[in-house]
């Protein structure tokens, strides 16, 4: 896949556990979020997104946690299925310089591979 | 509603060869950013544009450029391809590009220079 090179972390879990995939994020400046879902020879998927003024927010099965002290994001999945296999990507957006919009750029994590066991 | 699409899915070129890569985002779309995926880099930003301009631009060389037509369709292009360059583009579209909007992406193209 893309991303065996990057010797990405790797979870799993038994179906119909609860999975927590983190994310540590470099930049202050950031103020939105989003968690992507990449499955093997398909383009990332939309999961949820959190603006920085907000530290939780709830999907349906998801919920993410923003901690902007420590600058971590956490991505939980209930229930967790089989069909939840697949990469899992934090991607933040940030003003950019000078106070100016980082017009359409995402800055990506390096990934979690999610590898649900029936 | 439509996705966002790419064409080709697949291509195998040479080294010295250029690319053209194509990009149709949601309807009523008219930011659309691309990206590189490789195994050593990951998800990387290669440029972005608007109402057929480019208003941002990544960390790539010159080799890599791109346009955007008036009906927000995209198309990026490589020339004088090397080896580093296979990967997987991906292109995503937004309504403005703006901050805090979501970027939903194509299937993408998988590129492969020999």
């Amino acid at each position: 896949g893309e991303n065996v090179g990057l010797h990405l972390p790797t979870l799993s879990v038994q179906e119909g556990d609860n999975s927590i995939i983190n994310c540590a994020y470099s930049n202050s400046a950031s103020d939105y979020f989003i968690w992507y879902k990449q499955e093997s020879g398909k383009g990332p998927q939309f999961i949820i997104d959190i603006r920085s003024n907000m530290d939780k927010r709830q999907g349906q099965r998801v919920t993410v946690l923003l901690n902007k002290t420590v600058k971590h994001l956490s991505l939980q999945i209930a229930a967790t299925q089989p069909g939840d296999s697949a990469v899992y990507f934090c991607a933040e957006n940030w003003r950019g310089d000078a106070g100016g919009t980082s017009y359409g750029k995402l800055t990506f994590g390096q990934g979690t591979i999610l590898t649900v066991h029936p | 509603k439509a996705g966002v699409t790419q064409t080709p899915r697949y291509l195998i070129k040479t080294r010295g060869q250029q690319v053209t890569l194509s990009c149709s985002p949601i309807s009523g779309h008219r930011s659309v950013s691309w990206y590189q995926q490789t195994p050593g880099q990951g998800l990387q930003f290669l440029f972005e544009y608007f109402s057929e301009t480019q208003r941002n631009k990544g960390n790539f060389p010159g080799r890599f450029s791109g346009r955007q037509f008036s009906n927000s369709r995209s198309e990026m292009n490589v020339s004088t391809l090397e080896l580093g360059d296979s990967a997987l583009y991906l292109c995503a579209s937004s309504l403005a590009g703006t901050l805090q909007e979501t970027q939903y992406f194509g299937p993408g193209t998988r590129l492969l220079v020999l």
